[in-house]
C-alpha cells in the first residue's frame, strides 16, 4: 500500500523568507500524481500545486514550487517570499494512476505540516 | 470557491444517534469522494462513488454508509454514533475517476458527538 510521510509536524518562517516543507512517499507504481494541499483556519482544502510522476520538470505555481525526486520518492514544497496568508496546514498527497486495492482515484494524505508565518 | 457544497456546516449530536451529511458536487463532476479528518488519524478516505455507483471503499466503518443519487448529489449516513466519530467530514468531487482529474473539496461538515 502507498504511504505518505511528512516528517515536520510544525514549521515557522519569517515573512518574505523562503521555507521548504518535506514529503516522502512509498509506492511500487511508476505512474502517479503528487499534490500539495493547503488548509487554512477556514478549514477549506485548497489545491496548491500538483506534479505528474512522468514529468521530470518540477511544477511551479507563482511563489510555490516543488522539488520532485522520483528515485528518492521525495516531493518537497518550496514557498518563496512567504506571506502571512500562507500560514496554514499543508498536506502532501499521493494519487495512484491505477486501481490498486480499491484505491481508484482517491488521495492518500500525509499527516500534515503546520506552517506559521512571523511578521 | 470550489463549487462543492456540503451541508450542514456544523452538527452536534449525542452518542447513539444517526446523522446524514449531504454533498453537492461541482457542476459536471461525476465522481464523489468522502474523507474523514480527525486529529489522531489525519485525513482518511472513506468511500467513492462514480455516476451513482460505488467505486472504492477505504476505512469506512460498517456503521457508516453512503449513496450517490441520480442528480449526483451524495449523502453520508453515520449511525450509532460514538464519541470517536467526532471529526471533520469532507466531500470532494472530480469529473472522472482518472488520476489526472483533480479533486475539488467542499468546506466540510464539523461533526461533534457528545
Amino acid at each position: 500500500a502507498q504511504t505518505v510521510t511528512q516528517s515536520q509536524p510544525e514549521m515557522s518562517v519569517q515573512e518574505a523568507e523562503t521555507v521548504t516543507l518535506s514529503c516522502t512517499y512509498d509506492t511500487s507504481e511508476s505512474d502517479y500524481y503528487l499534490f500539495w494541499y493547503k488548509q487554512p483556519p477556514s478549514r477549506q482544502m485548497i489545491l496548491v500545486i500538483r506534479q505528474e510522476a512522468y514529468k521530470q520538470q518540477n511544477a511551479t505555481e507563482n511563489r510555490f514550487s516543488v522539488n520532485f525526486q522520483k528515485a528518492a520518492k521525495s516531493f518537497s514544497l518550496k514557498i518563496s517570499d512567504s506571506q502571512l496568508g500562507d500560514a496554514a496546514m499543508y498536506f502532501c498527497a499521493y494519487r495512484s494512476a491505477g486501481n490498486y486495492g480499491g484505491s481508484q482515484g482517491n488521495l492518500i494524505f500525509g499527516k500534515g505540516t503546520k506552517l506559521s508565518v512571523k511578521p | 470557491d470550489s463549487g462543492v457544497t456540503q451541508t450542514p456546516k456544523h452538527l452536534i449530536t449525542a452518542t447513539g444517534q444517526r446523522v446524514t451529511l449531504r454533498c453537492s458536487p461541482r457542476s459536471g463532476d461525476l465522481s464523489v469522494y468522502w474523507y474523514q479528518q480527525s486529529l489522531d488519524q489525519g485525513l482518511q478516505f472513506l468511500i467513492q462513488y462514480y455516476n451513482g455507483e460505488e467505486r472504492a471503499k477505504g476505512n469506512i466503518l460498517e456503521r457508516f454508509s453512503a449513496q450517490q443519487f441520480p442528480d449526483l448529489h451524495s449523502e453520508l449516513n453515520l449511525s450509532s454514533l460514538e464519541l470517536g466519530d467526532s471529526a471533520l467530514y469532507f466531500c470532494a468531487s472530480s469529473l472522472r475517476t482518472a488520476y489526472n482529474s483533480p479533486l475539488h473539496f467542499g468546506n466540510g461538515t464539523r461533526l461533534t458527538v457528545t
